[in-house]
């Protein structure tokens, strides 16, 4: 399986909302729900944002929101705030119980 | 409180094996299907290896099927990850987390991960 593509980078200012895109195939991202997303800070574990294309955890503010539109799969985050500023990463089902990741997509929060 | 920790990272030479172990706490660890994973430093996240809650299930991408074993102990609360003939691309750091569900593929729950170095 070919990893997701994500974009290198994304940014915006305190306030503004960013949306960061996730494109697989047919056979990934577009064949089932099971789209993930998680942030990371510098040297931490990932934290789960999203599952399942639009759910979040408890806990996970809801700035954060999901979507999928064919092969590709977004996370918006509105209302930018500092904190933030991380790595993303969406995650889809590929199939025969395996999983893919995007390359990720460092926010920076101008 | 959900607690996952690994151990058993270090550097060692191309070639050997490493046996990671991830205790868990704080939930019920005999219903949870697990995964590692890991990240190359600098690099992005890549899956590895998912096991089902009773372990009679083992999943395996293709970068790493067959030099990597995963399985659990339930009794001891306990995942482990066997990496023979390691690579230099191997060098990581290894993470072990727990689905939200059966077949979620979503991963609530993470340890802090143990750092593998392969190198000459």
């Amino acid at each position: 399986q070919s990893a997701l593509t994500q974009p290198p980078s994304a940014s915006g200012s305190p306030g503004q909302s960013v949306t960061i895109s996730c494109t697989g195939t047919s056979s990934d991202v577009g064949g089932y729900r099971y789209v993930s997303w998680y942030q990371q800070h510098p040297g931490e574990a990932p934290k789960l944002l999203i599952f399942e294309v639009t759910e979040r955890p408890s806990g996970v503010p809801d700035r954060f929101s999901g979507s999928k539109s064919g092969n590709t799969a977004s996370l918006t985050v509105s209302g930018l705030q500092p904190e933030d500023e991380a790595d993303y990463y969406c995650s889809s089902y590929a199939g025969s119980n395996h999983l893919v990741f995007g390359g990720g997509t460092k926010l920076t929060v101008l | 409180q959900v607690q996952l920790v690994e151990s058993g990272g270090g550097s060692v030479k191309p070639g050997g094996s490493l046996r990671l172990s991830c205790a868990a706490s704080g939930f019920r660890f005999r219903d949870s299907f697990m995964i590692w994973i890991r990240q190359a430093p600098g690099k992005g996240l890549e899956w590895i290896s998912y096991i089902t809650n009773s372990g009679s299930a083992t999943y395996y991408a293709d970068s790493v099927r067959g030099r990597i074993s995963v399985s659990r102990d339930n009794a001891k609360d306990s995942l482990y990850l066997q990496i023979n003939d390691l690579r230099a691309d191997d060098t990581a750091v290894y993470y072990c987390a727990r689905d939200l569900r059966g077949w979620a593929f979503a991963f609530e729950s993470w340890g802090q991960g143990t750092l593998v170095t392969v190198s000459s």
